[in-house]
């Protein structure tokens, strides 16, 4: 069964840090590109980042870019998102997400349980 | 970047209705199409995939159609479980984004 234990997240001011994690496992983490997506509250869902299967493609929404890095960890089985210049837009609750696929197109098709991220002063 | 309209924003059934959602993409997606159920405080749940392909447990009353600009998700004979957000998703080009979602309600 594949399962996408988040960590991380929580409170922090604007202009500060945070680092989400999640931790992977029922499937070969290596072998599937992983993204972000975030829901700031009672709103809609917008993907935030994606990164591919060996870590060294990376995409990012234009509202993240230069502000947030998505990485990975394949011996770990672990995605993180770094969060960084936090504004309060990025409020939200952030998903990991799998791949549903090895390859291209990329569909959604596990994901986390949320983190909450709120960012205020 | 490509924008997705979902209409309507809320459809209101009875349990054992029909529902057909709308989702338009503004420019060709091919079949590059995804379709979300979000249920209150849980994860969203692929539903559809490539427009039409039902993902791994998603039940037969669920149908997804459509290719281009247009696509639709239909809901027949509507259960309990089925009132919820859903949310369409392209995954033709850069950025991936969603659709505004529409909410089943009862």
């Amino acid at each position: 069964e594949v399962q996408l234990l988040q960590s991380g997240g929580g409170s922090a001011q604007p202009g500060g840090s945070l680092r989400l994690s999640c931790a992977a496992s029922g499937f070969v983490f290596r072998r599937y590109v992983m993204s972000w997506v975030r829901q700031a509250p009672g709103k809609g869902l917008e993907w935030v980042s994606l990164v591919g299967d060996d870590g060294g493609f990376t995409r990012y929404a234009d509202s993240v870019r230069g502000r947030f890095i998505i990485s990975r960890d394949n011996s770990r089985n672990t995605l993180y998102l770094h969060m960084s210049g936090l504004r309060a837009e990025d409020t939200a609750v952030y998903y990991c997400t799998k791949d549903l696929r090895g390859s291209p197109p990329h569909y959604f098709d596990s994901w986390g349980h949320g983190s909450l991220v709120t960012v205020s002063s | 970047e490509i924008v997705l309209t979902q209409s309507p924003a809320t459809l209101s059934v009875s349990p054992g209705e029909g529902a057909t959602l709308s989702c338009r993409a503004s420019q060709n997606i091919r079949t590059t199409l995804a379709w979300f159920q979000q249920k209150p405080g849980q994860a969203p749940r692929l539903l559809i995939y490539d427009s039409s392909t039902r993902a791994a447990g998603t039940p037969a009353r669920f149908r997804g159609s459509g290719s281009g600009t247009e696509f639709t998700l239909s809901i027949s004979s509507l259960q309990s479980e089925d009132f919820a957000v859903y949310y369409c998703q392209q995954v033709s080009e850069w950025p991936l984004t969603f659709g505004g979602g529409t909410k089943v309600e009862i």
